[in-house]
């Protein structure tokens, strides 16, 4: 079946960045279904931060996010990753991975931010 | 606007029918897809746009869209069906195209 396999929690320093990888598995990664990230801090709802196209590898982001989010991949081994620079503590959040038109969510990514 | 709007919580009793509105001027051009998240998990396709129900989701579970209002219906609620509840569509508007989801909706079943 689809499946997205995200990595561990993170425990990051305030300025520091986080690198989030997204496995997928059970279908072609670089067929017709981008890859989007969407964060959730505590008690809040669901916030788009940006698409990705495993076969081109083009990408988008909100403007939220423009400058300080990287959407890449890894094609050989169907590997997505979100990378989030000069963090906040404001960036403390869940993090996900989901297929295209959101049919498919990854587990979440803890992303705790403090000194 | 481009937002999405949703009622904060909505309560239904178990066994009637409930539904959940989202309102905003980008449904006119992009159906609205229903997320259901329940807490400490990954949201949850319920309603595919052009109100198509995915496979595993129980019938019980319907939507409908009206130019710019798209509303998911559940006919017979469960416990099991308490969770949160966003819809999400897509607003072309500007210079480059981005996903847009509701607020949410907290749905309580009594």
């Amino acid at each position: 079946q689809v499946q997205l396999v995200q990595s561990e929690a993170e425990l990051k320093e305030p300025g520091a960045s986080v690198r989030v990888s997204c496995k997928a598995s059970g279908y072609t990664f670089t067929s017709n279904y981008d890859i989007n990230w969407v964060r959730q801090a505590a008690g809040q709802g669901l916030e788009w931060m940006g698409w990705m196209n495993p076969n081109t590898g083009n990408t988008g982001s909100a403007d939220k996010f423009e400058g300080r989010v990287s959407l890449t991949r890894d094609v050989s081994t169907s590997t997505a990753f979100m990378e989030l620079t000069n963090l906040k503590s404001e960036d403390s959040a869940v993090y996900y991975c989901a297929r295209g038109r959101f049919d498919t969510w990854g587990q979440g990514t803890q992303v705790i931010v403090s000194s | 606007s481009s937002e999405l709007t949703q009622d904060p919580r909505v309560s239904v009793a178990l066994g009637q029918t409930v539904t959940i509105t989202c309102r905003g001027a980008i449904l006119r051009y992009f159906s609205a897809a229903w997320y259901q998240q329940k807490p400490g998990q990954a949201p949850v396709l319920v309603m595919s746009p052009k109100n198509s129900r995915p496979s595993g989701i129980p019938d019980r579970f319907s939507g409908s869209d009206s130019v710019t209002t798209a509303t998911l219906t559940i006919t017979g609620a469960r416990a099991d069906d308490e969770g949160d509840y966003y819809c999400n569509s897509r607003d072309t508007s500007g210079s480059h195209p981005r996903w847009v989801f509701g607020g949410g909706t907290k749905l309580t079943v009594l």
